[in-house]
C-alpha cells in the first residue's frame, strides 16, 4: 500500500467554483501534513501546512482527519492562476524528516 | 529571498557518462534532499542528510549513485555511470527538522541517451 494516495483527477472547474481534493495515509505514527502545488515542468511548492486544528489561508483551508486517516484541501473562489498540481504530504513516522508525496491532483480552473 | 539553487538546470549525456548534480541550500537549513521525479513514480526520495551527515539513502541504487555534502553550503549527487532509465528531474530540497517544512529548488532535468 502506499503511504498516501491521492485522486489523480484531473478536475476540471470554471473560475469561482469551489473544488476539494482529498488524500489518505496509510501511517497513523505520521506527525506532519502539507499541501505542496506544482506547475508544470516547475519544483513543488509549499502551498500551506495542515494542522490538527484544521487551518485557514485566504481561499484555502485545509482539515486533517486523524482517525480516518485523511487530509483535504479546499480552495474557495477558484482563480486561473490556481490551476496546478496539489501534492499530498505526509511525514513517514514521528520525529522523522523525510516525507512522503502523493502523485498529486491534477487542477484546471477553466475561464 | 533565500531559495535553493541547483546546477546544471539540464543535462544530457550519454550512457555510462558520470553526472554530477550540485545543490546549494538555503543558509541556516540544516537538513537538506535528493528527490527524483518521473511521469511513472512521481517524487520518490533518495537520500537525505541532517548536519551534512547522511540520515537515509535507502532510496538510492547504491551501485552507481552516490550523494555527499563536503560543507554546508553544498550537497552532491553523482551517478556513475548513468544509466537511459535514470532520465527523470532530481530535486533538492532543503529544511529546519523543528517544522519538516521543505522548500525545492528548480531541480535538474538528466536526459540519459
Amino acid at each position: 500500500r502506499k503511504e498516501v494516495e491521492q485522486d489523480p483527477g484531473p478536475f476540471n472547474v470554471p473560475e469561482g467554483a469551489t473544488v476539494a481534493f482529498n488524500c489518505t495515509y496509510s501511517n497513523s505514527a505520521s506527525q506532519s501534513f502539507f499541501w505542496y502545488r506544482q506547475d508544470c515542468r516547475k519544483e513543488p511548492k509549499l502551498l500551506m501546512s495542515v494542522y490538527s486544528s484544521g487551518n485557514e489561508d485566504g481561499r484555502f483551508t485545509a482539515q486533517l482527519n486523524r482517525a480516518s486517516q485523511y487530509i483535504s484541501l479546499l480552495i474557495r473562489d477558484s482563480k486561473l492562476s490556481d490551476s496546478a498540481t496539489y501534492l499530498c504530504v505526509v511525514n513517514g513516522k514521528t520525529g522523522a524528516n523525510n516525507l512522503f508525496f502523493g502523485t498529486g491532483t491534477r487542477l484546471t480552473v477553466i475561464p | 529571498d533565500a531559495r535553493v539553487t541547483q546546477t546544471p538546470r539540464h543535462k544530457v549525456t550519454e550512457m555510462g557518462q558520470e553526472v554530477t548534480m550540485r545543490c546549494q541550500p538555503i543558509l541556516g537549513h540544516n537538513t537538506v534532499f535528493w528527490y527524483r521525479q518521473t511521469m511513472m513514480q512521481g517524487l520518490e526520495l533518495l537520500a537525505y542528510f541532517r548536519n551534512r551527515a547522511p540520515l537515509d539513502d535507502s532510496g538510492m541504487p547504491k551501485d552507481r549513485f552516490s550523494a555527499e555534502m563536503p560543507d554546508a553550503t553544498l550537497a552532491t549527487l553523482k551517478i556513475q555511470p548513468s544509466e537511459p532509465r535514470d532520465s527523470a528531474v532530481y530535486f533538492c530540497a532543503s529544511g529546519l527538522p523543528i517544522t519538516g517544512e521543505q522548500y525545492f529548488g528548480p531541480g535538474t532535468r538528466l536526459t540519459v541517451t
